[in-house]
């Protein structure tokens, strides 16, 4: 059974810095990987989508690296700015998508 | 505009009551599916449906029950609700190609308080 791992729960760094959220996932068979954004109280938001036979995808400040072969995916934020904060939640599966629990972020001015 | 659309935003209701959330999508999207959030669990599949007719339990299935006669459409049913069943409802929807989901759409949520 696929379980999709977030580490840390929270984060919070100064505006400006580049930061990565990392996600890790059990069984490495997985169609696609797949990052979303939640406001509080808001639905889901899909940043970006890695398919299984790519290794990255990016839009505008925000990277997305698939690593198979070790069950890893990261998320790399640009110059991140206040605007940024929220939770980051990564899902992966081969039948169905697998949540992580997402990564709390609080970018500080 | 794209979207998925849910109804209602916030309910309250008694235990035994019966009750429908609604979900609707404007993408023709073949695959739809409702997810609960909890703290402290995360994103849980309750139900998924992968067209017309065609619908499959998720992680935590029991207690709901979903239809999808409508391609844009995929209610979720509570026959009886328990205040075990309190939680943010979300109803997700994409396109499948090769069977596989592709990006998901999330509608903005459905926040259930069951007394």
């Amino acid at each position: 059974k696929q379980e999709v791992t977030q580490i840390p729960a929270a984060l919070s760094v100064p505006e400006g810095e580049n930061l990565v959220l990392n996600c890790s996932f059990t069984d490495s068979a997985i169609y696609n990987l797949q990052w979303f954004r939640q406001d509080p109280g808001k639905g889901l938001t899909s940043l970006l989508l890695i398919q299984s036979s790519q290794r990255e995808q990016t839009s505008g400040r925000l990277n997305a690296s698939l690593d198979k072969s070790s069950g890893r995916s990261t998320l790399y934020i640009a110059a991140s700015q206040p605007g940024d904060s929220a939770t980051y939640l990564c899902a992966g599966g081969s039948e169905k998508l697998v949540f992580g629990k997402g990564t709390k972020l609080t970018v500080n001015p | 505009e794209a979207q998925v659309t849910q109804n209602p935003r916030y309910l309250i209701t008694v235990t035994g009551k019966k009750l429908t959330v609604t979900c609707s999508q404007n993408m023709n999207h073949e695959y739809m599916s409702w997810y609960r959030q909890d703290p402290g669990l995360g994103l849980r599949q309750i139900y998924y449906s992968m067209n017309v007719e065609v619908t499959d339990k998720g992680d935590v299935p029991e207690g709901y029950k979903v239809s999808r006669k409508e391609k844009r459409n995929f209610p979720l049913i509570l026959e009886s609700p328990s205040p075990n069943q309190t939680s943010l409802y979300f109803c997700a929807s994409s396109l499948l190609i090769r069977g596989i989901e592709e990006t998901q759409y999330f509608g903005p949520g459905t926040r259930l308080l069951v007394l």
